[in-house]
């Protein structure tokens, strides 16, 4: 299968934990974004990656959030000290930077912050 | 401020019959007009696309009528199957910006 993967596909945590979500996008794509959705919403934008550079991020992230493409390949997205309110589906996906523009999402990981 | 409103919210159809969801956009700058269909535990998945050179797309039964000079675009199901019950989502943006901005969703059901 060569789609874009995301690990875990479901996460259940305590308040005030930490959690890590990864990504692992088509492998000649060079964008990576993150998006989260809560039910009956579309996906909200996070943050997004072209190559290994962070090119934009989001209001909604706040300081708790932070996303990493160290080899710009592979990506994680880390929440600190966890909210009731980050209760979502974190979906990942990619794209090829040209006039297509096209984004292949994940599956995504559906995060339970009790 | 939601930059891309979507209608209806839900949408109800027999077999056979033709599936329409609207979608409005307020940014002059988005280029790039995507629909996504979602099953429920899925990702949303690529449908159909459209830039705004052009005013109608069509790939099998899914159509993607534009206009943009006001700035509207709607998704046109022919021959709605069972099968085609999901959440569409229409979603915009700016290619040099990459992300993209979604709607609501409209969850459709076909009937048999």
């Amino acid at each position: 299968d060569t789609g874009v993967s995301q690990n875990p596909r479901h996460k259940i945590t305590k308040r005030g934990q930490n959690v890590t979500f990864r990504c692992d996008p088509i492998s000649e794509h060079n964008r990576l974004y993150w998006y989260r959705q809560t039910l009956g919403q579309g996906p909200e934008f996070l943050t997004y990656f072209q190559n290994e550079a962070q090119l934009e991020k989001s209001r909604l992230l706040s300081d708790r959030f932070s996303a990493e493409r160290p080899k710009g390949s592979f990506s994680t997205l880390e929440i600190q000290r966890t909210e009731q309110g980050d209760s979502a589906m974190y979906l990942c996906a990619s794209s090829f930077s040209d006039t297509r523009e096209t984004q292949y999402f994940g599956p995504g990981t559906r995060l339970l912050v009790l | 401020q939601q930059q891309v409103k979507q209608s209806p919210q839900s949408l109800i159809v027999q077999k056979g019959g033709i599936s329409i969801i609207n979608c409005a956009y307020e940014n002059t700058a988005f280029d790039y007009f995507p629909w996504y269909q979602q099953f429920p535990g899925k990702g949303p998945a690529l449908l159909i696309a459209i830039r705004p050179d052009v005013s109608e797309k069509k790939e099998g039964r899914f159509t993607i009528s534009f206009n943009k000079s006001a700035k509207q675009f709607s998704l046109h199901i022919m021959d709605s199957q069972p099968g085609d019950s999901a959440t569409y989502f229409c979603a915009a943006s700016n290619t040099n910006a990459g992300k993209s901005t979604f709607g609501d969703g409209t969850t459709l059901t076909v009937k048999p």
